[in-house]
Order: structure tokens, then C-alpha cells, then sequence
């Protein structure tokens, strides 16, 4: 089974709807992070999370939420989607760099594309 | 804020020829990432570059970290169609946020 799992792997909504995108992982990572990947943008960090209790905006929060639910879940909302959402979602994790031989390496998730229509 | 500049953005090669990306960065570097996605697919860990001047190989890939820490290459010898594939560098700052900021990406189109 996959370390970081992603749903749904795609999805098809309208300008206005509320989306969620979840994300649980197996690896027993304390960090998570959310990304978005449009073409030729590379990967924009939109949430992360360094544990339970800590959520931290990223380069491009503006119209997304976060939640995390437990060490091994976090999940992304859209409230209100809108046409420029439209995008390839990544969740990753991460373990803590430097603590007992950790690293910052990040492990990825499949994705998640997402059209708003 | 901390910058990771990539180039290029996209590269046409035959096969049998080599290919380069280059990443630098606007801030020193504690260390630097790559990670490779194929087509269709998440981005991958390959390797990760922590010391000044450090230069590592895998098979036909090598990753070098400038001596200021600030920039960081991958070149690959003899480019196979396997390796084509988005290649990423993501650098984490010496101060302030924990977080590695990811270069835009240079896609790799290998034509047989």
C-alpha cells in the first residue's frame, strides 16, 4: 500500500462549490504540506503543517483551508471554488530534519486534479 | 522571501545526448533537494546535498552544490528515453523557515 494516499485522484466541480481534498499517511510523519502544481509553476506551497496542533500559511493560501485532523490525515478545502483553482493538488509529508537522524526529504502523494468548471 | 530560480524550463534532446539544469538560489542554502517526476506521476526523492562543493553520482546522473551553497546542478550523461520527466530542485534556507522552497522545474524531453 501507498505511504501517502490522496482523495479523490480527480475531480470535476463548479464555480462556487465547496471541495475537499484529503490526504492520510502511513509513514508516521509529523510534517505535512499541501501543493499545487499548474504548468510551468512548478510546486507552490499552499498549507503545511508541523503537527497537530500547528498550521501555517504558505506562498498561496488566499481562498483555501486547511484541517488537521490527526498526525496521519490533512486535508485541504476550497470554500468557494473558482475556474483559477483548477490545478494538480499534492499532499506530501516530511519527517523532522535533524532529530534522530530524520531528514526534510518530502514523500508525495499521487495527486489530485482538480477542474472547476 | 527565499528564491529558487531553474533553468531551463523545458529541454529537447536526442538520445545519447546530455542534458543539464541548473538551480540558484537567492539565499544560502543549508541544503538542496532533487526530485524527479515522470509524466503523469508525483514528484520522487533522488538525492539530497547538504556540504559545500559536495558532488554526487548516481549511475548517469550528477548532482553537484555550489561552493557558496547557493547553487546546485544535475547533469545527466547519455540521456536514455526512461529519463524523461520533470526534474525539480528544492532548497532550504540556513535561516528562518524550516520549509524547502521548490524550483519551477525543468522538463526533460528525450526524442529516440
Amino acid at each position: 500500500d501507498a505511504d501517502v494516499t490522496q482523495t479523490p485522484r480527480n475531480r470535476i466541480t463548479k464555480t462556487g462549490k465547496r471541495i475537499m481534498l484529503e490526504c492520510s499517511q502511513t509513514k508516521g510523519h509529523d510534517r505535512m504540506y499541501w501543493y499545487r502544481q499548474d504548468p510551468g509553476l512548478g510546486l507552490r506551497l499552499i498549507y503545511y503543517s508541523f503537527d497537530v496542533k500547528d498550521i501555517n500559511k504558505g506562498e498561496i493560501s488566499d481562498g483555501y483551508s486547511v484541517s488537521r485532523q490527526a498526525q496521519a490525515k490533512f486535508s485541504l478545502s476550497l470554500e468557494s471554488a473558482i475556474p483559477n483553482q483548477t490545478a494538480l493538488y499534492f499532499c506530501a509529508t516530511s519527517d523532522i530534519p535533524g532529530l534522530a537522524g530524520g531528514s526534510d526529504t518530502q514523500y508525495f502523494g499521487p495527486g489530485t486534479r482538480l477542474t472547476v468548471l | 522571501g527565499q528564491q529558487v530560480m531553474q533553468i531551463p524550463q523545458y529541454q529537447h534532446v536526442q538520445e545519447g545526448e546530455d542534458f543539464t539544469t541548473y538551480c540558484n538560489s537567492s539565499t544560502t542554502l543549508s541544503n538542496i533537494q532533487w526530485y524527479k517526476q515522470r509524466p503523469g506521476g508525483h514528484p520522487v526523492f533522488l538525492i539530497q546535498l547538504v556540504k559545500s562543493g559536495e558532488v554526487k553520482k548516481q549511475k548517469r546522473l550528477t548532482f553537484q552544490f555550489g561552493e557558496a551553497k547557493k547553487n546546485s546542478s544535475l547533469h545527466i550523461t547519455a540521456t536514455q528515453t526512461t529519463d524523461v520527466g520533470t526534474y525539480f530542485c528544492a532548497g532550504r534556507s540556513t535561516g528562518g523557515s524550516y520549509i524547502p522552497t521548490f524550483g519551477r522545474g525543468t522538463s526533460l524531453i528525450v526524442h529516440p
